[in-house]
């Protein structure tokens, strides 16, 4: 079955909090991906995974770092979470040597007071 | 990098009627376009793609519509039925695994 998964889905957290999302794949997808989506801006790339331990910078980066250790799982880590950081964050997954269609999680609602 | 811009960013049709969304991309490298939908309150899934290679392709009621030469690409949706009514988002590659997103249309289907 084919499936992107992400933990938790919804989250409160208070402005300076450590904040951990975590995806995880069943496809042995190789690349990972993290978006954060707000109203009016659609769908804004955080970090790409193309393996473990091969991250790079998406197009917002700054505030954000992502750990991937095992290729079905990807995290990603607010250190010192900012108010403008609420947004809906998904994770999505696809084949290696692409492009391919894209698998996305569920997402995760975060809201930083 | 890449522009991808939906211009519309809402739609409104009658059911049964066709809608069609359109989509242009500045980077001419792009030579993958797929085409996500995102049901209220859910996640996004892919519905349909075109690739550089061909000017057309469909899908049961999807058609998707790719000219290389204006850069841009649309998708059509026949004989809209309530299901359909969702947020689209277009989006285009250089064949790599980076894609860049349109910010998406609104598309409501009224009975």
């Amino acid at each position: 079955d084919m499936k992107v998964t992400q933990m938790p889905r919804y989250l409160i957290k208070r402005m300076g909090e450590n904040v951990l999302l975590e995806c995880g794949q069943d496809m042995s997808h190789e690349t990972m991906y993290w978006y954060r989506q707000d109203p009016g801006l659609g769908l804004q790339l955080i970090y790409i995974s193309y393996d473990v331990d091969s991250n790079s910078e998406g197009d917002i980066p700054k505030g954000y770092r992502v750990s991937r250790k095992k290729r079905e799982h990807f995290s990603l880590i607010l250190d010192s979470a900012k108010t403008n950081q609420t947004s809906v964050y998904f994770c999505a997954s696809s084949r290696d040597w692409g492009p391919y269609e894209q698998y996305f999680g569920p997402g995760t609602r975060l809201t930083v007071l | 990098g890449e522009k991808v811009e939906q211009h519309e960013s809402t739609l409104s049709v009658r059911e049964g009627d066709s809608a069609v969304i359109n989509c242009t991309y500045t980077d001419t490298a792009s030579s993958y376009f797929p085409w996500y939908k995102q049901e209220a309150g859910k996640s996004l899934h892919f519905v349909i793609d075109i690739r550089s290679n061909v000017d057309r392709k469909q899908s049961q009621r999807l058609i998707v519509l790719l000219d290389k030469k204006a850069k841009r690409f649309s998708l059509h949706i026949t004989a809209t039925q309530p299901e359909d009514s969702a947020i689209y988002f277009c989006a285009a590659s250089k064949g790599n695994n980076r894609i860049f997103f349109g910010d998406g249309t609104q598309l409501v289907v009224k009975p």
